[in-house]
């Protein structure tokens, strides 16, 4: 079926330092979304596209939809100790009736 | 500001048993949905309701049933549990996919 390729895996880096990641998809998507998963807890929408190019921030965090409409990124800056968790992209494919398909997680952690 | 809740939080099942995970949800969204989460795999798509009345298989439904209640209320039920439907259980509500997804805080469930 369907899969989005998110990457990396996990990565595990110093407070202060900037991480960027992304997905993924052999589909066009209408609608990219980026969650973050806290531990114990359900995700929560951090960031919304709609648009191919478009640019969003959100405080410290940035995204973009990829010109081919196939790709995302995440970027955060300046990386905090509560910035560590699971983030997931998710994206919802022309003519679908409403799903959203996710990636399977980039597990984050800071080292303060 | 109850969003969407789930109950219940953890479970424990013996291999056969059944039981039935809830969810509400008191934003008025029309969609919801019931998502599995497992390491390395993301969030899976189990069965979705786009509006009261109406329900569609989603990626992963074999063992699965589920009831739409009522606009707020949808359950998903398992009739005879086996280990590999242990899992971290999300259920979701939306006015869409394009906006994103309200998710509960999960039900573990362990099927021995």
């Amino acid at each position: 079926g369907q899969q989005l390729n998110q990457s990396p895996q996990s990565m595990f880096i110093q407070e202060g330092e900037d991480v960027s990641m992304n997905c993924t998809s052999s589909s066009i998507f209408n609608t990219w979304l980026w969650y973050k998963q806290d531990p114990g807890e359900g995700p929560v929408l951090l960031i919304a596209l709609y648009k191919a190019g478009e640019l969003t921030s959100n405080g410290r965090l940035t995204a973009q939809f990829g010109i081919t409409r196939k790709d995302s990124f995440l970027n955060i800056s300046a990386s905090i100790p509560s910035d560590v968790g699971i983030y997931f992209c998710a994206g919802q494919w022309p003519g679908n009736t409403g799903k959203l398909i996710f990636g399977q997680g980039t597990t984050l952690q800071v080292k303060p | 500001n109850a969003g969407v809740t789930q109950t219940p939080k953890f479970q424990v099942l013996k291999t056969g048993q059944s039981m039935t995970l809830q969810c509400a949800q008191d934003m008025n969204h029309n969609s919801m949905y019931w998502y599995r989460q497992d390491p390395g795999m993301g969030l899976r798509l189990i069965y979705y309701s786009a509006s009261e009345g109406t329900t569609d298989k989603g990626e992963v439904p074999n063992g699965y049933n589920v009831s739409r209640l009522n606009k707020r209320e949808f359950s998903l039920r398992l009739e005879s549990a086996a280990p590999s439907q242990t899992s971290v259980y999300f259920c979701a509500s939306g006015t869409g996919p394009n906006y994103g997804y309200t998710f509960g805080s999960g039900t573990r469930l362990t099927v021995v």
